[in-house]
């Protein structure tokens, strides 16, 4: 089975622009959680999605943004893009939210660079 | 509010030697307690988790953790270091769905 798979793995960017990252869970997994990892911040909670819902979210600004699609695929948006959202986003998913039960598996990451 | 704490942010063994990464919760229910394992420009890969099933939990590689009520601690072991198990380890503790993390700790292994 096909692990968690994001795109584009590197991206930079300049300041003020907005960027789209996504996510596409494993198959049969209907819940999409992203993270944020700095060095200085370590790994910070985003947003969870299930059944195209957002069901929770971290304590990030309204600039950060999300969704997920039918076929639970997600993606996440940050506009006006400041040099600290520098950073690696990754995407985890599991069957379902909420229960500390179900294992969230991790896909690579994106990494991305605000210049 | 939930919270984990890594002890040492690095941490260097000899190849062999016995591997101890500390990790200390705070949980005011019965917590759900995970180690994740990083390797250089890759996601993290699951090791174990602790469900209340067992105290000790056997993971991957041969990695093992125990689960101590009374300190609060959910330390990850492994009897002999090898070199491949050089990498940034994470413990993090569940609350409602979304995972709280450690700063994480950095592995070197010495030949």
């Amino acid at each position: 089975k096909a692990g968690v798979t994001q795109t584009p793995r590197y991206l930079i960017k300049t300041r003020g622009q907005q960027v789209t990252l996504s996510c596409s869970p494993i198959s049969g997994h209907r819940s999409v959680s992203w993270y944020q990892q700095t060095p200085g911040q370590g790994l910070q909670f985003l947003f969870e999605y299930f059944s195209e819902t957002q069901r929770n979210k971290g304590n990030f600004p309204g600039r950060f943004s999300g969704r997920q699609f039918s076929n639970s695929r997600s993606e996440m948006n940050v506009s006006t893009l400041e040099l600290g959202d520098s950073a690696l986003y990754l995407c985890a998913s599991s069957h379902r939210p909420g229960t500390g039960e179900e294992t969230q598996y991790f896909g690579p990451g994106t990494r991305l660079l605000v210049l | 509010a939930q919270s984990v704490t890594q002890l040492g942010s690095h941490v260097s063994v000899s190849e062999g030697a016995l591997v101890l990464l500390r990790c200390n919760y705070s949980s005011s229910v019965p917590p759900y307690l995970f180690w994740y394992v990083q390797y250089p420009n890759q996601g993290l890969q699951l090791l174990l988790k602790y469900t209340s099933a067992a105290t000790l939990v056997k993971g991957i590689n041969d990695f093992e953790a125990e689960f101590k009520k009374s300190e609060t601690s959910f330390h990850l072991t492994k009897p002999s270091a090898h070199m491949s198990d050089a990498a940034e380890y994470f413990c993090a503790v569940d609350q409602g769905g979304k995972l709280i993390f450690g700063q994480g700790t950095e592995l070197s292994v010495k030949p």
